[in-house]
């Protein structure tokens, strides 16, 4: 049972230039959500998904794009990056939205330079 | 009020010993609670949930104060493997989702 995977686990990317964190769960979690971890920083709800074909906007969604075509999948798309989206991103699902404990992803560590 | 506040810490204590981290969250409706730990440079996971009642899993303990809008959590007898962050998490959030505290950090010493 993988869990939450993501990939890439690392990346660099240049100003301006675009890519797709992908996060595939094999759970059957209705709920997915995206997150973003500064230093020293709590983690940041970018999106999130309540189930396949619905997403909606977290608290930093600006620079961000994502798609929910199946239960499984849930791609996080940087348009134009910025050196502010300089982070680490993690994906996770639940089950019970936040009734429930969330599984995260092992990340993605990005860089833009 | 931030939405959930923790101290940063670092505690740094001998193994064997008995630490508490504490936990502050503004919103009164929140109805869901848990502790996650995280290791460096790895995701948070899920440590324990915290009920009204409290509740114990082995060396831990985790307590509600839903008047004083506090949780805690009780490491006994701490081992080596501790060290690491851990993180009050509060549900409730705008957006129906968990909201994390920026994590204590815990380094524990031989």
């Amino acid at each position: 049972n993988a869990g939450v995977t993501q990939t890439p686990k690392f990346r660099i990317l240049k100003i301006g230039q675009s890519m797709t964190l992908q996060c595939t769960q094999d759970m059957n979690h209705n709920y997915m959500y995206w997150y973003r971890q500064d230093p020293g920083m709590g983690l940041k709800l970018i999106y999130y998904s309540v189930g396949a074909g619905i997403t909606d906007k977290g608290e930093v969604p600006n620079g961000y794009n994502v798609s929910r075509s199946t239960t499984e999948d849930f791609p996080l798309r940087l348009e134009l990056a910025a050196p502010s989206q300089t982070s680490v991103y993690f994906c996770a699902s639940s089950p019970r939205g936040d009734w429930g404990g969330y599984t995260f992803g092992s990340g993605t560590r990005l860089t833009v330079v | 009020r931030k939405e959930v506040e923790q101290d940063p810490g670092p505690f740094n204590v001998p193994e064997g010993a008995t630490v508490a981290f504490n936990c502050t969250y503004s919103n009164s409706a929140s109805q869901s609670f848990f502790w996650y730990r995280q290791d460096c440079r790895k995701e948070p996971k899920l440590l324990m949930s915290v009920y009204s009642s409290g509740n114990e899993d082995g060396r831990f303990t985790a307590q509600l104060n839903r008047a004083s809008q506090y949780i805690s959590l009780l490491i006994r007898d701490s081992k080596l493997s501790d060290s690491a962050t851990y993180l009050c998490v509060v549900g409730g959030g705008s957006q129906g989702n968990l909201i994390f505290g920026k994590g204590t950090k815990l380094s524990v010493k031989p």
